[in-house]
């Protein structure tokens, strides 16, 4: 498994402004992924971030509205970029090693109001 | 176009008895199935997978079934206890895709187990 910690654990934020969320790994990893809970679904891929390269994201989600950075092999930020209510979710970072498996950080709780 | 479903948002037993968790998939190129457990506050914790070339895998109290013809599996939890009372995600990995990373997911069942 991995130790995986993400900050801020929860925030609420008024709509028109920006929250960066921090994942932190105790090991390195190549490959990280960001997903989203909204209230009451499912976990949905943003996007997948590897180290050394732009991020990958998936259909229904724009680099200009999902920053990404993956500056080294153990940590990742996400930008919630110019928030509405509608992204008030729980943002989950997770982490693959030599199998399928993933494991994912505590999330983060996001509140826009 | 939900690929992964959990056609039960909910199950409750007593402790003690088996729990029987199912999931449905759409998609005959998923090749690897995973469950995870989620409490509240927390993130999904990885539970037991299986591959599609297997059709039983059991991880002690855990035991996953495959049937793919019918392109169904569920997961079996005997005996339960109060502590499984989580919300439990049946995920799904697509083979030959791009992003060996990608998984889908189901909305979820919320398991109570009551004393």
């Amino acid at each position: 498994s991995a130790v995986i910690s993400q900050k801020p654990s929860r925030d609420i934020c008024q709509r028109g402004t920006s929250l960066t969320i921090q994942c932190q790994v105790d090991s390195q990893v190549t490959m990280m992924f960001w997903y989203r809970q909204q209230p009451g679904q499912s976990l949905t891929l943003i996007a997948t971030a590897n180290q050394g390269s732009e991020a990958t994201y998936e259909s229904g989600f724009v680099i200009d509205k999902f920053p990404i950075s993956r500056p080294n092999l153990t940590f990742s930020t996400l930008t919630v970029s110019n928030m509405s209510p509608e992204d008030s979710s729980i943002y989950l970072c997770s982490v693959r090693r030599s199998t399928y498996e993933q494991y994912f950080g505590p999330g983060t709780r996001l509140t826009v109001t | 176009d939900q690929q992964v479903k959990q056609n039960s948002p909910s199950l409750s037993v007593q402790e003690g008895r088996i729990s029987i968790l199912n999931c449905d998939y759409t998609n005959s190129m998923f090749d690897y199935f995973l469950w995870y457990k989620k409490y509240p506050a927390e993130g999904p914790t990885f539970l037991i997978s299986i591959s599609s070339i297997k059709d039983k895998n059991e991880d002690g109290r855990f035991t996953v079934f495959l049937n793919k013809s019918a392109k169904h599996l569920s997961l079996h939890i005997v005996p339960s206890q109060p502590g499984d009372s989580a919300v439990y995600f049946c995920a799904a990995k697509k083979a030959l895709s791009s992003n060996t990373g990608k998984l889908i997911f189901g909305q979820g069942t919320t398991l109570q187990v009551k004393p």
